[in-house]
């Protein structure tokens, strides 16, 4: 079984300029999460779709980060415009039904400079 | 709320020691307990969980993780370290707060096993 898969892997961007974030979770996973993950912190959880529907976006700054998962499948984060303190890994998770267990991707790591 | 501490930024063991990574919770209501490993460039990797039962929990790799209520514990162990076990582990705990479930992370302890 495949995965959940995340790119681009690496980004190095400069400050106030934009990046995307892509996601595909594991085939059948209604429930998507990105996570944040800055170094030497455990992840922070950004936003949570259930389906193609927003359920937690709480702790997502909504004046740059923007995230969508238009078809209830795949997901795209976006920051627009980039700071200094984005600097981190975005962690894409996937579950069936956000009862059961919760599978990473490999990471999307971002570096602003 | 939902939280775990994990009291040791970094544990050393010697290969073919045991190893024990600390994790303590704090949650209203029962404990779903989880541990996931990070290696270096790579994204999380789920090691076991505890839900009900037993309160010892095998897991991959040979892990294992023993639930204690009384002390608000979840300690991550395994009986014998190997070097391709240092990588940096994570405790979580499920908060079902809001009708839907999401993972709160503990900020991590790496774990060195010297040869």
């Amino acid at each position: 079984e495949a995965g959940v898969a995340q790119s681009p892997r690496y980004k190095i961007i400069e400050k106030r300029q934009s990046v995307a974030f892509w996601c595909n979770p594991i085939s059948g996973h209604a429930t998507l999460y990105w996570y944040q993950q800055i170094l030497g912190q455990g992840p922070k959880l950004l936003i949570q779709f259930q389906n193609n529907g927003v359920v937690d976006d709480s702790q997502l700054p909504k004046d740059r980060f923007s995230a969508e998962r238009l078809k209830g499948v795949d997901s795209t984060l976006k920051i627009q415009p980039a700071k200094l303190e984005d600097s981190a890994v975005y962690l894409c998770a996937s579950s069936f039904d956000g009862r059961n267990t919760i599978y990473f991707g490999e990471g999307s790591w971002l570096t602003v400079v | 709320a939902q939280s775990v501490a994990q009291p040791e930024d970094q544990v050393n063991v010697a290969e073919g020691n045991p190893l024990t990574v600390k994790c303590t919770y704090s949650v209203s209501g029962n404990p779903y307990l989880f541990w996931y490993v990070q290696y270096p460039n790579r994204g999380l990797q789920f090691l076991l969980k505890y839900i009900t039962g037993d309160n010892l929990v095998k897991g991959s790799y040979g892990f294992e993780a023993e639930f204690n209520k009384s002390q608000t514990s979840f300690h991550l162990k395994k009986p014998s370290a190997l070097v391709s076990d240092s990588a940096l582990y994570f405790c979580a705990v499920r908060d079902g707060s809001g009708g839907y479930n999401k993972l709160i992370f503990g900020a991590g302890t790496r774990l060195a096993v010297h040869p």
